[in-house]
């Protein structure tokens, strides 16, 4: 069965202590794999798109890396204002549907 | 600004009442998405349209309705058959045949009275 699993459930970081989410999943033929991020009330704002098996890229404090069969976003000395709740979802091969993760809930303190 | 609206913000539905929640996009998008969101769950799918007059059922299509008389415009409407409506309801665009990439509009959260 086609799946999406995202760990932790939540995260709490000190403003400064860099970590990693991760997302895993099990779909046969990956086309796409989409991070983005969430703010409470409100819509999901897109980050990342990944295609193939060592891409990488980056956006300010955080970077998307992908494998065959997890993403990791890693975030780098974050701070108050990336706490949100960080969403990974994918694209298969032959289906026209995205599959998303249930979320991690990032809190940074300063 | 390119982007997509939804309206209204919050919305009260009524026990038998249907309401209807629009969603607007002017990035030229093909196809568009309406995803339903509860705490602590992934976002689920509703009805999704790759064309104009043209709709799929997602995962969870039972007691809505939607229809896409025009590029721009995909409404859902959530029928007096959806026994547990509240949620947090959230559209969607996208182009076709290229990234794929799925843009959300700020969303509608559906109250019952």
């Amino acid at each position: 069965e086609d799946q999406v699993t995202q760990s932790p459930e939540a995260l709490r970081l000190q403003e400064g202590e860099s970590s990693s989410l991760n997302c895993s999943y099990t779909v046969s033929g990956l086309r796409g794999l989409f991070w983005y991020r969430q703010d409470p009330g409100k819509g999901p704002e897109f980050l990342f798109t990944l295609y193939s098996a060592g891409e990488e890229k980056e956006k300010e404090r955080l970077k998307a890396t992908l494998t065959k069969k997890e993403s990791f976003l890693h975030i780098t000395a974050p701070k108050p204002e990336d706490s949100a709740t960080y969403l990974c979802a994918v694209l298969k091969t032959s289906y026209d549907k995205v599959i998303f993760g249930p979320g991690t809930s990032l809190s940074v303190i300063p | 600004d390119g982007g997509i609206t939804q309206s209204p913000k919050y919305l009260f539905r009524k026990e038998g009442q249907n309401v209807t929640l629009s969603c607007e996009q002017n990035l030229n998008h093909d196809a568009m998405y309406w995803y339903r969101q509860d705490p602590g769950q992934g976002l689920r799918l509703i009805y999704y349209s790759q064309i104009v007059n043209d709709f799929q059922k997602g995962d969870i299509a039972e007691g809505y309705s939607v229809s896409r008389e025009k590029k721009e415009s995909f409404p859902l409407t959530v029928t007096s058959a959806q026994k547990n409506p509240t949620a947090f309801y959230l559209c969607a665009s996208s182009i076709v045949g290229g990234s794929e990439t799925q843009y959300f509009g700020p969303g509608t959260r559906l109250l019952v009275l």
